[in-house]
């Protein structure tokens, strides 16, 4: 089982939309999460992070934490063809001090 | 906002080379990292280093080495290079206050190809 496991799409969604991307993870006593977005070609960005269970919201995202499923998820509104990019989701290890970054989710914003 | 350079956009080397790639971040960083990228593969740590002259393994070491003679700088060394070392190389740093897990900011990443 992979330490932190996304789809890695394409994920094709309508502009206007919501997208919605999934990220479970294994590690029970991991406690940063991490959305990254990579456009092609391009290095990671940092979209949004979250420590606690709940929603977390910024502008048209919103990251959804639930470490009793250790699930994390981010849900893009509105969505534009700008949003089209690889989504990395990050998780901390909890007995090494380093960040585990899933494969990537692909999404496709078509007009 | 947080700075973080790479010596190199493209790089093409040839077999047996010894190759340098440089990394500086200019926030004062506590940790800097080493990743390599390949599709399928998603983001594998090489190397990270907590300080000054400190280092650690990553999850793929092998045929690499850094130094880190200075805060700032953060070098990647592959000390004879291989064509199955092709990758996008990327460098990170994060501020330290959280350990290891805190926030990483990406240089714009060096494409190394070895012929």
């Amino acid at each position: 089982q992979k330490e932190v496991e996304q789809n890695s799409g394409p994920l094709s969604v309508p502009e206007g939309a919501i997208a919605s991307l999934n990220c479970t993870y294994s590690d029970r006593g991991s406690q940063s999460f991490f959305w990254y977005r990579q456009y092609s070609g391009k290095s990671p960005e940092l979209i949004m992070f979250i420590y606690s269970n709940g929603d977390k919201e910024d502008g048209r995202f919103t990251a959804q934490l639930n470490k009793a499923s250790q699930y994390v998820s981010l849900l893009i509104r509105d969505s534009q063809p700008s949003d089209s990019a690889t989504y990395l989701c990050a998780v901390n290890h909890s007995s090494a001090s380093k960040i585990i970054f899933g494969s990537g989710t692909r999404l496709s914003i078509r007009p | 906002d947080v700075k973080v350079t790479q010596s190199s956009r493209y790089l093409v080397k040839r077999t047996g080379e010894k190759v340098f790639l440089e990394c500086v971040q200019d926030m004062d960083h506590e940790n800097m990292f080493w990743y390599r990228q390949d599709p399928g593969l998603g983001l594998r740590l090489i190397y990270f280093s907590y300080d000054v002259k400190m280092k650690e393994k990553g999850d793929i070491p092998e045929g690499y080495s850094v130094s880190r003679e200075k805060k700032e700088r953060f070098s990647l060394i592959l000390e004879s290079a291989s064509t199955n070392q092709t990758s996008m190389y990327l460098c990170a740093s994060s501020s330290g206050l959280a350990g290891g897990t805190d926030t990483q900011y990406f240089g714009p990443g060096t494409r190394l190809t070895v012929l």
